[in-house]
């Protein structure tokens, strides 16, 4: 079945580091991809999209591309800061609404 | 726009006991889906449904169950618990219906113990 697979964390940076979250993905069709985050206490909240390949998904500053020959969306963002501290999710859907989510990746950022 | 939102919160049920958890989607929104996170397995998809039917359902017994009522509103319900149900259950709705992918606005999520 399809399925996700990310880094496993906790991945810690300086503020003002460069961030990469690897995620690949296994999939029988052609799915949408998207990077989720989840700060403590609360849901979670798209970060961004990508649902064809070699589009690219960007939002406050992150980004990621859908790579179809390489199967990965990896996430980046050229500069974090503190706030950016959370989860973070990578996920796929080809089936209407139903997400397969990676185990997520936290991002630990420090002044 | 009011966001999704689960009730209760946070819940504490015993072995063998039945819970009926409940989300309210964003108002005009007719999906909604259901998820369990814990820290093992992470997120899992459990059942979708749109228009009080139930149109996707994840891999779990069927001690889970959900409902949706005409005006959106959903229901899940897990009977006969066990310690391993014990997770943050996440409600999701989306707008529109579709072969498609439609984003999809998360609840809080209720924190449901099993003690």
């Amino acid at each position: 079945g399809d399925s996700v697979t990310q880094m496993e964390g906790p991945v810690t940076l300086s503020e003002e580091a460069f961030l990469t979250i690897n995620c690949t993905y296994t999939a029988t069709g052609y799915p949408s991809l998207f990077w989720y985050v989840q700060y403590p206490g609360e849901g979670l909240q798209l970060l961004l999209k990508a649902t064809k390949a070699d589009d690219k998904g960007s939002n406050k500053g992150f980004e990621a591309t859908y790579r179809k020959e390489t199967t990965s969306f990896h996430l980046e963002k050229g500069s974090v800061q503190v706030s950016d501290s959370a989860v973070y999710f990578c996920a796929l859907s080809d089936q209407g609404d139903k997400l397969i989510f990676g185990t997520g990746t936290r991002l630990q950022v420090f002044p | 726009k009011a966001g999704v939102t689960q009730t209760p919160r946070y819940l504490i049920k015993t072995r063998g006991q039945q819970v009926t958890l409940s989300c309210s989607p964003i108002s005009g929104h007719r999906s909604v889906s259901w998820y369990q996170q814990t820290p093992g397995q992470g997120l899992q998809f459990l059942f979708e449904y749109f228009s009080e039917t139930q149109r996707n359902k994840g891999n779990f017994p069927g001690r889970f169950s959900g409902r949706q009522f005409s005006n959106s509103r959903s229901e899940m319900n897990v009977s006969t618990l066990e310690l391993g149900d014990s997770a943050l259950y996440l409600c999701a709705s989306s707008a529109l219906q579709g072969g498609s992918y439609n984003e999809q606005f998360f609840g809080p999520g209720t924190r449901l113990t099993v003690l």
